[in-house]
């Protein structure tokens, strides 16, 4: 397996704050990595693919002015909800790539709980 | 029709017995393909890549069919750390990768 870290794992924050959630791959390098959110009950929806040293590519309906992604490093990929709204809530969870012999697999951090009040 | 389908459940079933999940997938052209299982408010966690010729791990046994595009997997002699939701997982046409809804499963002492 791999191990990829999420920080913080639980945030509250007030309407029209911004949120930055970090999401790491600690033992592995991954040039990209993937931030998903997932509502109760439904499964998880790609909001943005995160390549290293480029910028992200968001899916059709996420706001990329609002969702900034920023992949500075090989292990790094950050997440910043701008002006947070209680529609955000919800939990946001990122995945790095391992790639090995044309092979790869996705390894998901262990998600950030977000309550915008 | 989506990308990828599988029946949600639950498939309540007793210790020790044998359960089977499919899958189907729209896409002819994915070439890779992953059972996930996921907890309740927690993150998916790799249960395993699906290889053509099939592949098993301990007491999950998981099965690729293309001609008819769909996955299966199977678990024997269920324990109850096993009861959680068990994704199917299709790479798309830019490799990213789409997830099913999920099959729930319960297994009672």
């Amino acid at each position: 397996g791999a191990v990829v870290s999420q920080h913080p794992s639980r945030v509250i924050c007030k309407s029209g704050t911004s949120v930055k959630i970090e999401c790491r791959s600690l033992d592995f390098q991954a040039t990209t990595m993937f931030w998903y959110r997932q509502f109760p009950k439904q499964s998880l929806m790609l909001m943005a693919t995160s390549n290293e040293g480029s910028k992200a590519t968001y899916e059709q309906g996420v706001e990329k002015d609002k969702f900034l992604i920023n992949h500075a490093s090989l292990t790094l990929s950050t997440l910043t909800v701008t002006s947070a709204h209680p529609e955000d809530s919800s939990f946001y969870i990122c995945s790095a790539r391992k790639t090995s012999g044309g092979y790869y697999e996705q390894y998901f951090g262990p998600g950030t709980r977000l309550t915008v009040t | 029709r989506k990308e990828v389908e599988q029946d949600p459940g639950p498939f309540n079933v007793p210790e020790g017995a044998t359960v089977a999940f499919n899958c189907t997938y729209s896409n002819s052209a994915s070439q890779s393909f992953f059972w996930y299982r996921q907890d309740c408010r927690k993150e998916p966690k790799l249960l395993m890549s699906v290889y053509s010729s099939g592949n098993e791990d301990g007491r999950f046994t998981a099965q690729l069919n293309r001609a008819s595009q769909y996955i299966s997997l199977l678990i024997r002699d269920s324990k109850l750390s096993d009861s959680a939701t068990y994704l199917c997982v299709v790479n798309g046409d830019t490799d990213k990768l789409i997830f099913g809804t999920g099959t729930r499963l319960q297994v009672f002492p």
